[in-house]
């Protein structure tokens, strides 16, 4: 049983290039979540999907887009990089809206 | 903004030590909940103690909830090296109208064997 599952693990970016991030769950989760993570500020919330074929945002949302694919993946879409986007991000799922959520391992992104 | 603040933001103990770790936040929650973070990894989920529960056990943590003064402590108990981590808080707030876990800054616990 995989859970959470991200893809890049590792990304380098060039300012203003574009990149998509995957993020699949296979326990049949309703909502999914994109965090980022920095540095001394916790987690903050970028985009989120509290069930199939809705998608709602979160408190850091600019500069991103999202598309909940189908119920297993949720996708994290960068059009034009930033250095300020340089991050590790997470993606999560839950099967109750803000109940336990499982987390993927993060991917690391930098932009130069 | 962030809902929950921990402090301390560090902290360093002996193996065998309890921590104690503290959570406040700012509008009320439906839920708190705890996680843990090793270097480099995914957060794990610990524990989720509802707004009406004051105290609950797992192993050994402990989570108190005081709704009234808006904080949460965590207590590991008889800590051991492999405790070493970062735990975080999250809140479910009530009123943001917005179906998601907000998390705090965290706190990076060291126990030295």
């Amino acid at each position: 049983n995989a859970g959470v599952t991200q893809t890049p693990k590792f990304q380098v970016l060039k300012t203003g290039q574009s990149m998509t991030l995957q993020c699949a769950q296979d326990m049949n989760h309703n909502s999914m979540y994109w965090y980022r993570q920095d540095p001394g500020m916790g987690l903050r919330l970028i985009y989120y999907s509290a069930s199939e074929g809705t998608t709602d945002k979160g408190e850091v949302p600019n500069g991103y887009n999202v598309s909940r694919l189908n119920k297993r993946e949720f996708s994290l879409r960068l059009e034009s990089a930033a250095p300020s986007q340089t991050s590790v991000y997470f993606c999560a799922s839950t099967g109750l809206h803000t109940g336990e959520l499982f987390f993927g391992e993060g991917s690391r992104l930098t932009v130069l | 903004s962030q809902q929950g603040e921990e402090d301390p933001q560090a902290l360093s103990i002996q193996e065998g030590e309890n921590a104690t770790m503290n959570c406040s936040y700012k509008t009320s929650i439906n839920n708190l909940q705890w996680y843990r973070q090793n270097s480099g990894r995914g957060l794990v989920h610990l524990i989720l103690i509802r707004s009406n529960e004051r105290e609950k056990h797992s192993g050994r943590l402990r989570v108190t909830l005081d709704t009234s003064k808006k904080s949460s402590s965590l207590l590991i108990t008889a800590s051991r090296a492999a405790d070493t981590a970062s735990y975080f808080c999250a809140t479910d707030p009530i009123d943001t109208g917005r179906r998601a876990l907000t998390f705090g800054s965290g706190t990076r616990l060291q126990v030295q064997p």
